[in-house]
C-alpha cells in the first residue's frame, strides 16, 4: 500500500509560468516533508522541505505547501525554468531518525522553451 | 561539502556474476540505505541499516544482500545477478536524532546485466 503518492507521472510546463507539483500521503504520523530534484544518471538532490507544524514554506522560486486535513501537499514553482526539468520525488518521514524516508513515484517536470 | 560516493557510475556484468555496490558516506551518519530505481517503479528500498552490522530489509530485498563493517560503507550484494536486476542503483545516507534530517544520496550506480 503506498503511503506516499504522486498521481501525476509527468507535467509539461512552458518557460515562466508556473508548475505545481502534488503529493498525497495516507499516514497521519508523517511529521516532516521533502521534496528531491533527479536528473538523469545522477542521484537526488534535495530541494526544499516542510514540517507539520507549518503550513507553507519558501525558497526562492520554491514554494511547498502542506494541508494536513487534506494530507496533501504540493510544490510550485514560479517562473518554471528549463533547467527545472527534472523528476521531482515527494518524500515524507515519522519522527524517528531511523526509518527510511518514504517516497513517492516521482513526477516528471518538462518546462519548455 | 557533504559526500556520498559509490564505486562506479556504470557497470556491466554477465547473468549469474556476483556483484559488489559499494558505498562511503563522510558525514558521520547512523543509518544508510539502498534503494533502485526503475521507470514508472519510483525509489524503491531494498536494505538499510542503522549501525554497524545492523541491517534492515526494505521493500524488496530478494536477491541481495549486504555488509555494514564500518560506520562510513554500506555494501549492496547481488549474488547471482540476474537480468531484472539491471536497473540504476542509488546509496543514501541520513542522520539519526528525529524525522527532521534529510537524505543525502550518492550519484547512482547504472547497472546492465547481459
Amino acid at each position: 500500500d503506498q503511503q506516499v503518492k504522486q498521481n501525476s507521472p509527468s507535467l509539461s510546463v512552458q518557460e515562466g509560468r508556473i508548475s505545481i507539483l502534488n503529493c498525497d500521503y495516507t499516514n497521519s504520523m508523517f511529521d516532516y516533508f521533502l521534496w528531491y530534484k533527479k536528473y538523469p544518471a545522477e542521484g537526488p538532490t534535495f530541494l526544499i522541505s516542510i514540517s507539520s507544524i507549518k503550513d507553507k514554506n519558501e525558497d526562492g522560486r520554491f514554494t511547498v505547501f502542506l494541508n494536513k486535513s487534506a494530507k496533501h501537499l504540493s510544490l510550485h514553482i514560479v517562473p518554471s525554468q528549463p533547467g527545472d526539468s527534472a523528476v521531482y520525488f515527494c518524500a515524507a518521514s515519522l519522527y524517528s531518525g531511523n526509518t527510511p524516508l518514504v517516497f513517492g513515484k516521482g513526477t516528471r517536470l518538462s518546462v519548455i522553451a | 561539502d557533504v559526500k556520498v560516493t559509490q564505486s562506479s557510475r556504470y557497470l556491466v556484468k554477465r547473468t549469474g556474476e556476483k556483484v559488489f555496490l559499494e558505498c562511503v558516506q563522510d558525514m558521520d551518519h547512523e543509518n544508510m540505505f539502498w534503494y533502485r530505481q526503475d521507470p514508472g517503479l519510483g525509489l524503491r528500498l531494498i536494505y538499510f541499516s542503522y549501525d554497524v552490522k545492523m541491517k534492515e530489509k526494505g521493500d524488496i530485498p530478494e536477491g541481495y544482500s549486504v555488509s555494514r563493517e564500518k560506520k562510513e560503507r554500506f555494501s549492496l550484494i547481488l549474488e547471482s545477478a540476474s537480468t531484472n536486476q539491471t536497473s540504476m542503483y542509488l546509496c543514501a545516507s541520513r542522520n539519526r536524532g528525529g524525522s527532521y534530517n534529510e537524505q543525502f544520496f550518492g550519484p547512482g550506480t547504472r547497472l546492465t546485466v547481459l
